[in-house]
């Protein structure tokens, strides 16, 4: 069965500063895919970036990018230059059958000035 | 890009009661699912909603509770029934196959439920 494993409750980043958001995963898939979401406080859930199994080079998204190391069954978000906006949680997910999606238990991310 | 809207956007209803939600897509898509978030809480999927026949549960979700219609490619509604404070949770509707990498699940915005 597919597992996220999300292991930071919260993190906290200084305004232009970079963060690393932390998720490891299991499955037993040979093709699959890798999702970040953000939900601000509104509840919203906005899709930012999606990492491919055998793409070749990292996804990047702008200020996202993610490093992801297959062997190790990692896909850490990194958002780079920090901005206000950017406080939300943040939740990885991996599509399961049928298109399903299961997410990590998010990470709390707060941006400070 | 497509727009998900959702109704109503928030609701404080009381136990016992129902409410139905609603989740309209300003185009096709192939597959429409509604998850459940409970405070503090990750992402739950309660159902697949299928065209034209019966969604699909997951473990620890029934039909008597969560009936779901879906009538056609671009609608879908939740229905929450015989409400209990336990069922306060954020509700949202998403929908597969809109532009983007493939299995990429778009979110309404989700409706706020309390139940008192």
């Amino acid at each position: 069965a597919q597992k996220i494993t999300q292991t930071q409750p919260g993190m906290f980043v200084q305004e232009k500063e970079a963060v690393t958001l932390d998720c490891t995963y299991d499955t037993s898939d040979q093709s699959y895919g890798l999702f970040w979401y953000k939900q601000p406080s509104s509840g919203e859930m906005i899709f930012l970036i999606y990492q491919g199994s055998y793409d070749e080079q990292n996804a990047t998204e702008g200020r996202y990018s993610l490093n992801f190391q297959k062997a190790r069954k990692s896909a850490n978000l990194v958002i780079s230059a920090s901005q206000l906006g950017d406080s939300a949680m943040y939740f990885c997910a991996l599509p399961s059958y049928g298109n399903k999606l299961v997410f990590g238990a998010g990470t709390i991310l707060r941006v400070k000035s | 890009s497509a727009v998900i809207s959702q109704k109503p956007s928030r609701d404080i209803c009381q136990r016992g009661t129902s409410l139905t939600i609603q989740c309209q897509v300003d185009s096709q898509v192939t597959m429409m699912f509604w998850y459940r978030q409970q405070p503090g809480q990750s992402l739950t999927l309660i159902a697949t909603a299928n065209q034209g026949s019966e969604a699909t549960y997951e473990s620890g979700f029934v039909i008597d509770k969560f009936p779901i219609s879906r009538p056609n490619l671009t609608f879908s509604t939740l229905t929450v029934s015989n409400m209990s404070p336990e069922d306060s949770s954020i509700y949202l509707c998403s929908v597969v196959g809109l532009a983007g990498p493939p299995e990429t699940q778009y979110f309404g915005p989700g409706t706020r439920l309390l139940v008192l």
